[in-house]
């Protein structure tokens, strides 16, 4: 089966980083996304990983270790709107998701 | 492009009532999710289809719950008997092959 495990809570300092840590367990694996969803509102596709290493996207950044079961969201230059929830999520076959609970981010000034 | 529509937006049903939940994915999209997403158990998958065909739904409780994609631009689905921990967000995404799902708004339901 799947098990995506994320902390809960994470708070960082404005113009610092924040890095969310995601830890799975897998039967399937094709592939890991990163969703940043705010109150009230639908999950936003903010990243795709397949391949171990780094992808830098500017302001969010992600890395995947295939053999660690790891991946974590790195967050640069934190902005007060950065506060929301970051959600890890494994792709397994047909493109379905296994979410983990979400790790709520909360940037003070 | 209007991004995966969803209607209600929140819905309020008595227990015992049927509830049905809208989706309309974006337009080329082939494939189509339920999640559900609560406090404590974050979001869960349900049911998805693949060009309307259901293929996965491993996730939908077996007894009251059901959903249909009758053609591409509509998929429901439907709660009979709803009881009050079937209160929750109910998301719909749609994606294209090999690219990540794109959410809905979501439908809130509350059952009293």
């Amino acid at each position: 089966g799947q098990g995506v495990e994320q902390p809960d809570n994470l708070m960082s300092v404005e113009g610092t980083f924040a890095r969310v840590n995601c830890t799975y367990s897998t039967s399937g694996f094709n592939g890991l996304s990163w969703y940043q969803q705010r109150e009230g509102h639908a999950p936003v596709f903010l990243s795709y990983v397949v391949l171990d290493g780094l992808k830098d996207s500017g302001h969010f950044s992600t890395f995947l270790s295939r053999s660690n079961g790891y991946s974590y969201l790195l967050l640069t230059e934190l902005q007060i709107k950065d506060s929301a929830s970051y959600l890890c999520a494994v792709n397994s076959a047909g493109n379905k998701l296994t979410f983990g609970i979400g790790t709520r981010v909360l940037v003070r000034p | 492009n209007a991004g995966v529509i969803q209607t209600p937006r929140h819905k309020v049903t008595g227990k015992g009532q049927e509830a049905t939940l809208w989706c309309e994915p974006i337009s080329g999209h082939s494939a189509v999710f339920w999640y559900r997403q609560t406090i404590v158990q974050g979001l869960e998958f349900l049911t998805y289809f693949r060009n309307q065909a259901p293929i996965d739904d491993s996730g939908m409780p077996k007894e009251r719950f059901s959903a249909q994609m009758p053609n591409q631009s509509h998929s429901t689905l439907k709660i009979q008997s709803t009881q009050p921990q079937d209160s929750a967000v109910y998301l719909c995404a749609s994606s294209l092959e090999n690219q990540a799902p794109l959410f809905g708004e979501g439908t809130r339901l509350s059952v009293l």
